[in-house]
């Protein structure tokens, strides 16, 4: 069974701070997607990355896919109010997987004014 | 858009009822999931299907189980609900893995609150 650990669990930080989340494993993924989900709704896709070493930037965040393809990370640069939210990493195994995903633990994300 | 539609956002059952959790897509995917979200521990599989009448057990399968007579329902069945189901249940689906297309993104419900008394 392949895991992903996220960290932190909990980050509370001020407007205007940078953050990062990790999200890493012992074993391959073919692809590493974010979500973040808010109160009362379902995870949303911020972004997908499939090649060892990709970086993604979405406005203020960025997303980078480790060489080995078994971790990455996402930057917060300035951080504000509307960032917060639960933040999930999850992983493609590729091959007959059936686009099944494994979740991190998820990382909830305070930014306060 | 793509829409995936939960029955019910909160339920309230009782110890050793059969409990029916219903998910509609309208995006005429082939996979659809369950989950349960617990804090501190993500979205765990319980089941998924990637055509109808195939189903296959995810991660955490024991005291579920699942049907899927079309292509755009799916259904999670409790058979005999227990306090340690109370949980946040979400439903997604995606596209079914194509060649070079194995990163296909899940487009989740809103989820439905079950509480267990």
């Amino acid at each position: 069974t392949q895991l992903l650990e996220q960290s932190p669990q909990f980050l509370s930080i001020q407007e205007g701070e940078n953050l990062t989340v990790y999200c890493n494993s012992s074993s391959v993924f073919s692809s590493l997607q974010w979500y973040r989900q808010e109160p009362g709704e379902g995870p949303v896709l911020l972004v997908t990355v499939v090649t060892g070493g990709e970086v993604k930037k979405l406005k203020r965040l960025t997303f980078q896919f480790g060489d080995a393809r078994k971790d990455s990370s996402l930057h917060i640069t300035a951080a504000q109010p509307g960032d917060t939210g639960l933040y999930l990493c999850a992983g493609t195994a590729g091959g007959t997987s059936y686009g099944k995903l494994t979740f991190g633990q998820g990382t909830i994300l305070t930014v306060h004014p | 858009d793509v829409k995936v539609t939960q029955s019910s956002r909160y339920l309230v059952k009782r110890t050793g009822e059969k409990v029916f959790l219903e998910c509609v897509q309208d995006m005429d995917h082939e996979n659809m999931f369950w989950y349960r979200q617990d804090p501190g521990l993500g979205l765990r599989l319980i089941y998924f299907s990637y055509d109808v009448k195939m189903k296959e057990k995810g991660d955490i399968p024991e005291g579920y189980s699942v049907s899927r007579e079309k292509k755009e329902r799916f259904s999670l069945i409790l058979e005999s609900a227990s306090t340690n189901q109370t949980s946040m249940y979400l439903c997604a689906s995606s596209l079914l893995r194509r060649a070079n297309i194995w990163n296909q993104p899940q487009h989740f419900g809103d989820g439905t609150r079950l509480s267990i008394l």
